[in-house]
C-alpha cells in the first residue's frame, strides 16, 4: 500500500470548513484514497473515499487532485463533534488480503 | 443494534494469566479484524479474516490466538499476559470498501 504524509496537527474554527490534506505522491492506478477519523476514546469511523473523481456524502467531500498525488479532504462546517485524529490512507478495494494501515494522521481541533 | 460489538471494554487483569475477548459483527460482513492500539496511539492490525479463515497475522507474538468460530464472531486470547500487552484492542469487519470497527476493549496488564 502506498504511503500517506499528513500534517501533523491543525486548528479550525467551528463553523468554518477544514481542509485537511494528504500526500500520497506514490499511489498507483488501483490504489482508492479512504479517509478515517478517530475520536478521542472511540473506534476509528469512515468518512469516505474515492479513486479519482470527487466524492461527495453526508459529512464531508473528498478532492483528489488530477495525477492523484494527493487529495483534500473538507468538512464544509466543522463542529466541535469533529475534533478528532483524522487518517488518510490508500489502499486497494476489496480482496482478502487487503488492509487498512493507519499511519499517525492529523489531529484536528475544533475550537469555539 | 450495535453493528461490531466487543465484550468487555474494559479489561484489568495480572501478568501470567490469561484472557479473551470476543467480538461479533451483524453486518453480514465476511472479513473481519484485530487492531492493536498502544500508548502512542499507534493502530496496527494484527489478524484477519475472511469466512473464518485467517487471510493476515502481522507477526504477533503465538500467545495471541484468533479464533473465528463462525463468519459473524472473531475471538481473540491471549495467553501469559504481560505488561506490554497493554492497548486498546479494535475488532472491525468490512465488506470491500469500507470498515466499521468496534467502540475497543482497553486491556491494563498489572
Amino acid at each position: 500500500d502506498a504511503k500517506t504524509t499528513q500534517p501533523t496537527s491543525m486548528d479550525c474554527a467551528e463553523g468554518r470548513a477544514a481542509n485537511l490534506p494528504c500526500n500520497h505522491s506514490t499511489i498507483s492506478g488501483n490504489e482508492y484514497v479512504y479517509w478515517y477519523r478517530q475520536i478521542h476514546s472511540q473506534g476509528p469511523q469512515y468518512i469516505i473515499h474515492g479513486l479519482k473523481n470527487n466524492e461527495t456524502n453526508e459529512m464531508a467531500s473528498l478532492i483528489i487532485t488530477e495525477d492523484r498525488k494527493s487529495s483534500t479532504l473538507i468538512l464544509p462546517h466543522a463542529t466541535l463533534r469533529d475534533t478528532a485524529v483524522y487518517y488518510c490512507i490508500v489502499r486497494v478495494a476489496g480482496g482478502t488480503a487487503s488492509k487498512l494501515t493507519f499511519g499517525t494522521g492529523t489531529r484536528l481541533q475544533v475550537t469555539l | 443494534d450495535t453493528a461490531v460489538s466487543q465484550t468487555p471494554k474494559y479489561l484489568v487483569t495480572q501478568m501470567g494469566n490469561d484472557k479473551s475477548i470476543k467480538c461479533e459483527q451483524n453486518l453480514g460482513h465476511d472479513t473481519m479484524y484485530w487492531y492493536k492500539q498502544d500508548s502512542k496511539k499507534f493502530l496496527k492490525i494484527m489478524f484477519s479474516y475472511n469466512n473464518k479463515e485467517l487471510i493476515i497475522n502481522e507477526t504477533v507474538p503465538n500467545r495471541f490466538s484468533p479464533k473465528s468460530p463462525d463468519k459473524a464472531h472473531l475471538n481473540l486470547h491471549i495467553n501469559s499476559l504481560e505488561l506490554g500487552d497493554s492497548a486498546v484492542y479494535f475488532c472491525a469487519s468490512s465488506l470491500n470498501l469500507e470498515a466499521f470497527f468496534g467502540q475497543g476493549t482497553r486491556l491494563t496488564v498489572v
